[in-house]
């Protein structure tokens, strides 16, 4: 168990529908970085907060947001989704911003249909 | 922008013997490195990590990796290779010089070991 706890484990929902995935981070982490694991496009760094800021942004779409609250859980808001987002959405997370190894939750299941 | 490769998609192994598990990249200035690990269903499990030092690291589960600057590589190994290794293995790299930089994956590596 790495500490690091997401839920839901499994969603599904239609296109076009709006959800929110949720992190809780390991104690005493201050980062979460958010993943999305596909079978074409294999793992693919999104997003990265640091203590409540923005830190990092990879290959997230307009369509995809996120925060991190003060009490350093994290929230993954994906919009008008699309049959393509359907993957599974890892959450990690690391002590710092720096050179820190990450610990990654079990994942959320998205399947659009 | 910073790149990951790992150049064969399945290594074969026999039980016992050595195993090595490739990974170049490409990033600019210093890199961060790391391998991970993910069993099935599972989320990836951290193995070890270069920041700085010794080029050989030692990490989890008796696997060990050697940073190679001038071939830029950073090939994953164990000297006896056991059937609970399968797994998919990935590499990893960041600037370590740039914080607001992104982490980038490799494709992963499949790992059978066969008994």
């Amino acid at each position: 168990d790495s500490g690091v706890t997401q839920t839901p484990k499994h969603l599904i929902t239609a296109t076009g529908q709006r959800v929110t995935l949720r992190c809780s981070p390991r104690s005493g982490d201050l980062s979460v970085y958010w993943y999305q694991q596909s079978l074409d496009q294999g793992l693919q760094f999104l997003i990265q907060y640091y203590n409540g800021e923005e830190r990092a942004k990879g290959n997230i779409l307009e369509r995809f947001s996120a925060q991190q609250f003060p009490d350093l859980h994290s929230e993954l808001n994906l919009s008008s989704l699309e049959l393509g987002d359907s993957a599974l959405y890892f959450c990690a997370s690391s002590a710092s911003d720096r050179g820190d190894e990450q610990y990654f939750g079990p994942g959320t299941r998205l399947t659009v249909t | 922008a910073q790149s990951v490769a790992q150049p064969e998609d399945q290594v074969n192994v026999a039980e016992g013997n050595p195993l090595t598990v490739k990974c170049t990249y490409s990033v600019s200035g210093n890199p961060y490195l790391f391998w991970y690990v993910q069993y099935p269903n599972r989320g990836l499990q951290f193995l070890l990590k270069y920041i700085t030092g010794d080029n050989l690291v030692k990490g989890s589960y008796g696997f060990e990796a050697e940073f190679n600057k001038s071939q830029t590589s950073f090939h994953l190994k164990k000297p006896s290779a056991l059937v609970s290794d399968s797994a998919l293995y990935f590499c990893a790299v960041r600037p370590g010089d740039n914080y607001g930089q992104n982490f980038v994956f490799g494709p992963g590596t499949r790992l059978s070991v066969l008994p």
